[in-house]
């Protein structure tokens, strides 16, 4: 079965910079695996920052940005806020049409 | 804009069937594929299923495999998905999500703002 791993939780200090990740219980994830990232506060749905990697959906600021790090998917945020506190969800294409989501992490601006 | 409106949405008893709509607008609906997603109360996101843009080529979580069925009616720019044989642990909140743009591989980019779907006796 594969699962998708996060980091539960984070702290970062306001103006910091964080980098989360995305790993595969099976292995590296690679560009194939089109890693996509998603901002979630309660009651919302899911805002999308970041899909295939590291493009950019519309209207997100640059301070977001996505790449491969080592053998993981990494979210970068930049100059972090205090509305950045949300918890992100990435997600993997697996193989044939599955997709797979990480079970999130949770972001605190503190 | 791009909007996705989902409903349909309810209370059912376990073991029986309920349909989902999502009304597409502000996008050539007939060119995407499209996902579905849910949220259960409290935990994160499960991909569900999804369906290419001309409706030929679709696929499921193994969660809801034979139980649910994606389907589109590109007339009407409306995605649905059939749940039947419900179970407990089918109770979530429902998302549409249009496909990014690229190829099959393209994970959700525009989501809907979600229908509640309780199973409960």
């Amino acid at each position: 079965q594969t699962v998708v791993t996060q980091e539960p939780s984070f702290s970062v200090s306001p103006g910091g910079t964080v980098t989360l990740t995305c790993g595969l219980n099976s292995g590296s994830v690679s560009t194939n695996n089109y890693p996509s990232w998603y901002q979630q506060t309660p009651g919302q749905a899911p805002r999308t920052l970041i899909y295939s990697t590291n493009s950019r959906s519309s209207g997100v600021p640059d301070r977001f940005s996505g790449s491969i790090l080592g053998n993981k998917a990494a979210l970068i945020i930049t100059g972090a806020q205090a509305d950045d506190e949300s918890t992100y969800y990435c997600v993997l294409y697996i193989h044939s049409l599955v997709w797979v989501f990480g079970g999130g992490t949770k972001l605190t601006v503190l | 804009q791009v909007q996705l409106v989902e409903s349909g949405g309810g209370v059912v008893q376990p073991g029986r069937s309920l349909r989902l709509s999502c009304a597409a607008s502000g996008f050539t609906f007939s060119i995407y594929g499209m996902h579905w997603v849910r949220q259960a109360p409290g935990k994160g996101l499960e991909w569900v299923a999804v369906l290419s843009s001309d409706g030929s080529n679709e696929n499921y979580a193994d969660s809801v495999k034979g139980r649910f069925t994606i389907s589109r009616d590109n007339s009407k720019n409306t995605l649905y998905l059939q749940m039947n044989s419900l179970r407990h642990e089918d109770t979530a909140v429902y998302y549409c999500a249009k496909k990014a743009a690229g190829g099959v591989e393209a994970s959700p980019d525009y989501w809907g703002q979600g229908t509640l779907v309780t199973v409960s006796s």
